[in-house]
């Protein structure tokens, strides 16, 4: 069956530091993956997507990578900041994605 | 542009119940889909609608329903409810074409 891992449930980093994030993907063949951010109490936000035929995508300081032969994405946030402590869910997609299928998310804290 | 609007925020209800919760798109947006997210199952996809016709549907047992108006707003339908119902009800809006979803801030539904 398709299953999606995000690496540890809690990820603490300090402030200024880079975040990285892991998706991980199995029994699936994603077109695209997308990155959604939620924070407590509230719906998840879109921040990225990448294509399969992408290998890198950024915006502002986030970037994403995408190894359809690792079956893995990896999520980078640069220079971070307190503002950026939320959980990060990955959602790997085919078609027209109307159906996401999400990863438990990772809960990022970035201490000042 | 108004985001996703979800009604009523929260809702206490109690075993054996039933319960109707409404969403509206963003203007212009024709797919609207619902997902449940509990802490032990996290975000799970329930149904997807487009054009007042059901297009995806997930695992969930039939006391899940729902419907699409002629101007996409949404409404999902809970009967028979039970404690495991509890959760965080979320829709989202998509437009045609595009693979992001915007989420609305969700429906607390508590059940006793």
């Amino acid at each position: 069956s398709q299953k999606i891992e995000q690496n540890s449930e809690a990820l603490n980093i300090q402030e200024g530091k880079t975040a990285t994030l892991t998706c991980n993907y199995t029994n699936y063949s994603p077109a695209y993956l997308q990155w959604y951010r939620q924070d407590p109490g509230r719906g998840p936000v879109f921040l990225l997507l990448i294509r399969e035929n992408e290998k890198e995508k950024r915006k502002e300081r986030l970037k994403v990578t995408f190894d359809t032969t690792l079956k893995q994405s990896l999520f980078h946030i640069t220079a971070s900041q307190p503002a950026d402590s939320a959980t990060y869910l990955c959602a790997p997609s085919s078609g027209s994605a109307r159906q996401l299928t999400f990863g438990s998310g990772t809960q990022l804290t970035v201490l000042p | 542009k108004a985001g996703v609007t979800q009604t009523p925020r929260y809702l206490i209800k109690t075993r054996g119940q039933q319960v109707t919760l409404s969403c509206s798109p963003i203007s212009g947006h024709r797919s609207v889909s619902w997902y449940q997210q509990t802490p032990g199952q996290g975000l799970q996809f329930l149904f997807e609608y487009f054009s007042e016709t059901q297009r995806n549907k997930g695992n969930f047992p039939g006391r899940f329903s729902g419907r699409q108006f002629s101007n996409s707003r949404s409404e999902m339908n809970v009967s028979t409810l039970e404690l495991g119902d509890s959760a965080l009800y979320l829709c989202a809006s998509q437009k045609q074409g595009y693979n992001e979803q915007f989420f609305g801030p969700g429906t607390r539904l508590t059940v006793l």
